[in-house]
């Protein structure tokens, strides 16, 4: 059973610097969404895409952020111009298309420390 | 005032004991209600998965929803030193992402 597959699992940078991160979705799922969860609190919406459409973007989400799907596989954070307030835990999760018979299942993350 | 409402805690207690851990919300528009578990740089781990009100039974954890009062509940029974970790409950909306909405998490610690 594969899960939720996100790489890199930490990432270091100098403030400035752009980054991208990979999601790999649960096979077959077609809702994929991603988070972003700082030290002490709970994760926080930032986007969803249903296959290949990105639906929804929270506006934590600033123009400095992009997020792709590709042919409604797998998905990339890109992170621009990076912020020492970017640092954080960035989760991807994934479910299916009938979300009252499965909830949301999460990677374990990339983490991104901004030097 | 946040959507959803958690005690940080940490939360100690004795290996054996049961344990309660609660949310209260203020969003009449939820329906569906999640209890996740965290451990130290890990992601997010789904526990137990309502819809509306009521409860749900798995093993040693018990949810319980009352949607009158907006909070939620969730129960571990036996509690094991293997529990100790952060309990996230979220909760979600019925619209067109489902997207959740989370507390900030309570911390667990079960002593041996």
């Amino acid at each position: 059973d594969t899960g939720v597959s996100q790489n890199p699992r930490h990432k270091i940078t100098k403030r400035g610097q752009n980054v991208t991160f990979r999601c790999d979705p649960i096979s077959e799922h077609n809702r994929l969404y991603w988070y972003r969860q700082t030290l002490g609190q709970g994760p926080e919406f930032l986007t969803y895409f249903q296959n290949e459409a990105q639906l929804e973007k929270s506006r934590l989400l600033s123009d400095r952020f992009s997020a792709e799907r590709p042919k409604g596989s797998f998905s990339t954070l890109e992170i621009q111009r990076t912020e020492q307030g970017d640092s954080a835990m960035y989760l991807c999760a994934s479910s299916p298309d009938r979300v009252s018979s499965q909830p949301q299942h999460f990677g374990d993350g990339t983490r991104l420390s901004i030097l | 005032q946040k959507e959803v409402e958690q005690d940080p805690g940490p939360l100690s207690v004795p290996e054996g004991a049961i344990v309660s851990l609660n949310c209260t919300y203020s969003n009449s528009a939820f329906q569906y209600f999640m209890w996740y578990r965290q451990y130290s740089r890990k992601g997010p781990e789904l526990l137990m998965y309502t819809y509306s009100s009521g409860n749900k039974e798995d093993g040693r954890f018990t949810a319980q929803v009352d949607k009158s009062s907006k909070y939620i509940s969730l129960f571990i029974r036996d509690s094991q030193p293997s529990d100790s970790a952060t309990y996230l409950c979220a909760m979600s909306e019925v619209d067109s992402s489902y997207k959740l909405i989370f507390g900030s998490g309570t911390r667990l610690l079960v002593r041996p």
